[in-house]
């Protein structure tokens, strides 16, 4: 089973200001979840795109996927310091793997 | 009710003791879930229940024993843990499992400490 990759690990980020957080795969898959983690607490679902999917938006959320490169990226815009996070990618093969995570710092 | 709830919120167990986590839903979903996480690191999934079957067992050690007594209710029961046990542990649901993944809903999690 493969775990995703994720960059940055961290960014840190003026409030206003938009974060863009990539992922990357190995094998093929069907959709892409992209999850939200406050400090010690437990994940939240933020966004699912689907492998014929391109594009999904979701409030200030952007997800992109690129099935040909194997990839996908979040974009949070106009961030604001409750987006301050860990934020995962998930994708399944047999279960949901995980990426590393990228922690996302929002200062005031 | 979309809420997973689980309980304790906190453990704190010796290297003999027997406790069990609880973990519930009431949302319908036929998938349980339960993940282990170490600090600064992606949840590792440890089991999956299906249809209250255990479907997947991630190798996970005989001191971690898992039950699910009901379509709603998840356990984790915890014997002889070592140190390097003590982790945040997370339950998840989703409405089925399988290759076309649904979002699966979290709870808050039960921070574990092995003493």
């Amino acid at each position: 089973s493969q775990q995703g990759e994720e960059d940055p690990q961290a960014l840190s980020i003026q409030e206003g200001e938009n974060a863009t957080m990539n992922c990357s795969y190995k094998t093929s898959i069907n959709n892409l979840q992209w999850y939200r983690q406050n400090s010690g607490r437990g994940l939240v679902h933020l966004i699912l795109i689907r492998s014929n999917e391109r594009e999904k938006h979701s409030g200030r959320l952007r997800v992109t996927l690129d099935t040909s490169k194997k990839s996908s990226s979040l974009l949070i815009t106009a961030s604001r310091a409750a987006d301050t996070a860990s934020y995962f990618c998930a994708f399944n093969d047999y279960k949901l793997s995980f990426g590393a995570g990228t922690t996302v710092t929002v200062r005031a | 009710d979309t809420e997973v709830t689980q309980t304790p919120k906190h453990l704190v167990m010796g290297m003999t003791n027997k406790k069990s986590l609880k973990c519930e839903q009431h949302m319908g979903h036929r998938a349980m879930y339960w993940y282990k996480q170490k600090a600064k690191k992606p949840p590792e999934l440890m089991f999956v229940y299906s249809y209250e079957k255990l479907s997947i067992n991630e190798s996970v050690p005989s001191r971690f024993s898992p039950e699910c007594p009901n379509s709603s209710l998840l356990n984790l029961h915890l014997h002889a843990l070592q140190p390097e046990d003590s982790a945040l542990y997370l339950c998840a649901s989703s409405y089925f499992t399988g290759q076309d993944s649904y979002e699966q809903y979290f709870g808050p999690g039960t921070r574990l400490t092995v003493t």
